[in-house]
Formats: C-alpha cells, structure tokens, sequence
C-alpha cells in the first residue's frame, strides 16, 4: 500500500492565484512528522514547511500554509499569491517510527505550472 | 556556503565497475541520510545514520550497496559491481535531531549514469 498519496500528477494555477496541492497518507504510528519540498527544474530539493502529528495549529511558512486533517490523513499544502518562480514539482514526504529505526517516505510527486 | 555538499556531481562509469559517492552535511548535523532518486519518481530512502552509526537500511538496498560515516561527520556510498539499473540521482540530506522534530536539508545530488 502506498504510504504517501499525491493524486495530482499536475496541476496549474494563474499567477497571484492560491492553489491547494493534495497528499493523504497512511501510518499507524501515533507519532511522526510530514513535510512538503519543492525540487525546481534544477534538482536540488527545498524543504518548505513541517507539521508534527501532535501539533494542534496548522504549520505555516510564509506564503505556504500546511491544511492538517488528522482524522482524514491528509496534508495539504496550501500556497498563497503564486508567483512564476514557484513551478516546480512539490513532494509530500512523512517521517515515521520510533527514535531509531525511523522511516522517511515522499510521495511521487505534483508538478505545478503556475502561468502569466 | 555551508549547506550540504556532494561530490562529485556527475559520473558515468561502465557496468560492472565501483563507484563511491561523498556527502559533506551541514556542520553538526547528527543525522546524514541518503535517497535515490528516478526520473520522474519521489526520493527513495536508502539508509541513514546517527552520528558514525547506521540505524536504517531500506530492504531495497542490495549488498552491492554499502555506506559509511567513520568520524559522525562526512558520508560514502559505494556502489559495487554497478548496473544499469543503478542510473538515478543520489541525493544526501542531513539533520539536527532532537528527539523533536526533524528538517532534512538536501544536497545537490550526484547523477549517476552507468551505460
């Protein structure tokens, strides 16, 4: 079963538009960590936002904001006023298990166009 | 600039040859990880260390596969007998972990291209 889902192999928004990129995913950890990276043409991978499974606010950085539903199993990102530079591909990626023997798992991926 | 860094960046070899890759994490980062990545595909986990010990290895990693990190600091993968099959980005991260939570920071990768 795939741990992390992203069911939007692309997506495009205008630029100054916000867009709402997808990932759900599957643990029975109680604990464990999700992340969103942004990897630009170029390949170096960004990281953009974190949201640990106890936190009860929705993480935000910037013109990034994280949707957590815990109950769903979902972790959306959301990015506000779009601007050309963030077309990329974006990756959810979720960390789980104890202290050792933790697991890191990125989802496949959304490609974002954003257009003039 | 004091981010991760990889070496070398690119490398062809023929198959059946060794290949060994380096990545220098940010100062003081205790945990290193390593990631293979194919066109078109999300990073796939390898293994990671904390500190000079490994304390994961993916199930998918072969025993041509081998990784150290001798002094806690710099880390080597090396690939033997490559195959062509092991033509993908050979990403490095590392991390400050508290027992908290954790932000990887990647390196540039290294593009392997085994004909």
């Amino acid at each position: 079963a795939q741990k992390i889902t992203q069911t939007q192999p692309g997506m495009f928004v205008q630029e100054k538009e916000a867009v709402t990129l997808d990932c759900t995913y599957d643990t029975s950890d109680q604990s464990y960590g999700l992340f969103w990276y942004k990897q630009p043409s170029s390949g170096e991978m960004i990281f953009l936002i974190y949201q640990g499974s106890y936190d009860e606010q929705n993480a935000t950085e910037g013109r990034y904001s994280l949707n957590f539903q815990k109950a769903r199993k979902s972790a959306n990102l959301v990015i506000s006023a779009s601007q050309l530079g963030d077309s990329a591909m974006y990756f959810c990626a979720m960390r789980e298990g104890k202290n050792y023997g933790q697991n890191f798992v990125f989802g496949p991926g959304t490609r974002l166009s954003v257009l003039p | 600039d004091t981010g991760v860094s990889q070496d070398p960046r690119h490398k062809i070899t023929k198959r059946g040859q060794n290949v060994t890759f380096r990545c220098d994490p940010i100062s003081e980062h205790n945990r290193l990880y390593w990631y293979r990545q194919t066109l078109g595909q999300g990073p796939e986990f390898l293994t990671y260390f904390q500190n000079e010990a490994q304390l994961e290895k993916s199930r998918l990693l072969s025993d041509r596969f081998s990784a150290e990190r001798p002094k806690g600091s710099f880390s080597t993968l090396e690939i033997q007998r490559t195959e062509q099959g092991d033509s993908a980005m050979y990403l490095c991260a590392s991390s400050h972990y508290t027992g908290m939570g954790e932000t990887q920071y990647f390196g540039p990768g290294t593009r392997l291209l085994v004909l």
